[in-house]
């Protein structure tokens, strides 16, 4: 059984650097293929795809915010970290964490978010 | 900046068929572009229904079904339920970077 479970602030500061961890189980980031993404959502909007990091450690980054943004890995630990520097209120969203089994199959499986909010 | 675009808001009856696209700014979605789709409730984390154009994971309702049609990515509901009023985002691949389209509101009436 795959889960994903998110864990960070809910409250950051403008100019803050947000971390957040992405903890799972059920499948491990050293099988080929597999990847772990992050994608966020403000209230009321779409879905938008940051970043993924592979079972080999490739890393995949948004075009847009790939400048404030880091992933990385601790597959010991079953985590998946994400940050995002120079944080803005046009941040303020749920973040989700979420597991590809393959380049085919994006995120079939999803973490429950969690609500970050960026106000000083 | 890549923009993949979907019908902001489509009704159906119960029962009805409905066909929601997706469309990318770079040209025609082809397989290689890997559409995904994607559900959400209000309130609930998304569901991935349909992966690569028309894969099925083992919990999609066989209902919804993915294809491509006239250069873009396309998600078909048979038989409408009440249950699947939501909203439905693609997701294309554009090597290695991946592109959420805006969603479509789905409303069952």
């Amino acid at each position: 059984q795959i889960t994903l479970k998110e864990s960070g602030p809910t409250l950051v500061k403008p100019t803050q650097t947000l971390t957040l961890t992405c903890t799972f189980s059920g499948f491990s980031l050293n099988t080929r293929g597999v990847g772990v993404g992050w994608i966020r959502q403000p209230p009321g909007k779409a879905l938008e795809w940051l970043a993924l990091i592979y079972w080999d450690d490739d890393k995949r980054y948004s075009p847009s915010l790939k400048n404030r943004l880091t992933i990385t890995r601790d597959t010991s630990k079953n985590q998946v970290v994400l940050t995002m520097t120079n944080m803005d209120p046009v941040d303020t969203a749920t973040y989700y964490c979420a597991h590809s089994d393959s380049v085919e199959a994006t995120a079939a499986y999803w973490g429950q978010g969690t609500l970050v909010t960026v106000s000083s | 900046q890549t923009v993949v675009t979907q019908e902001p808001s489509l009704t159906v009856s119960p029962g009805g068929t409905v066909t929601l696209t997706c469309a990318s700014s770079t040209g025609a979605v082809t397989s290689g572009s890997f559409p995904n789709w994607f559900q959400q409730k209000p309130g609930q984390a998304p569901r991935a229904l349909i992966y690569s154009t028309n894969n099925k994971h083992a919990w999609t309702p066989a209902r919804f079904s993915g294809s491509l049609l006239g250069g873009k990515a396309a998600l078909t509901l048979s038989g409408v339920q009440p249950e699947d009023e939501a909203e439905y985002y693609c997701l294309l691949y554009y090597g290695g970077v991946r592109v959420f389209g805006g969603g479509t509101k789905l409303t069952v009436l």
